[in-house]
């Protein structure tokens, strides 16, 4: 069965503070990984898809990066429109359908 | 959200009441998702269709069923209301099982009393 483990599961940070989120899986050979960022009240709104250990993705303050085991998503100098909170999601060789993690929080002080 | 687009947006029924929601798409993409949303869960997946009249179970399908007539609309229906059927619900489209993500809707609140 594929697992997806988030952490942390809360992150508060002051604005320009740089840090990671993680994402640990367990699958049967990784076909994707997926990062989404859901707003409150809105419905995840997909960022990266990252398909093999080594790959790296970016977009304005956000990189993610895979390995064979997990997944990093790093914001940097963030700002308060960063606060969301962010979904991970595998999808395996053994399944059609992705599993999703349960999401970090991220909140942002100015 | 651009090209999907879920209804009702919010929704209060009674236990043991019928209820469907709706999900339209004008992307013209195969799959279409139903998933739930609740604090301690993560997104769980309900039902999905990879075509006309083509659907399968996810892994909390009890007590509902969906139909696709067309391949812009996916109904989710739940026969009988429960408490415990009190969620968010997206619905979520592709156009691939594994290519690039899903788009997902602004979702459905769903309270059932």
């Amino acid at each position: 069965e594929d697992q997806v483990t988030q952490s942390p599961e809360a992150l508060r940070l002051q604005e320009g503070e740089s840090s990671s989120l993680n994402c640990s899986y367990t699958v049967s050979g990784l076909r994707g990984l997926f990062w989404y960022r859901q707003d409150p009240g809105k419905g995840p709104e997909f960022l990266f898809t990252l398909y093999s250990a080594g790959e790296e993705k970016e977009k304005e303050r956000l990189k993610a990066t895979l390995t064979k085991k997990e997944s990093f998503l790093h914001i940097t100098a963030p700002k308060p429109e960063d606060s969301a909170t962010y979904l991970c999601a595998v999808h395996s060789g053994g399944s059609y359908i992705p599993t999703f993690g349960r999401g970090t929080s991220l909140i942002v002080h100015p | 959200d651009a090209g999907i687009t879920q209804s009702p947006r919010h929704k209060v029924t009674e236990t043991g009441t019928p209820v469907t929601l709706r999900c339209h798409q004008t992307e013209n993409h195969r799959y279409m998702y139903w998933y739930r949303q609740d604090p301690g869960h993560g997104l769980r997946l309900i039902h999905y269709s990879y075509g006309v009249k083509d659907t399968d179970k996810g892994e909390v399908s009890d007590g509902y069923s969906v139909s696709r007539s067309k391949t812009e609309d996916f109904l989710l229906t739940l026969e009988s209301a429960t408490s415990s059927q009190t969620s968010v619900y997206f619905c979520a489209i592709s156009p691939g099982q594994v290519l690039g993500g899903y788009t997902f809707g602004s979702g459905t609140r769903l309270t059932v009393v």
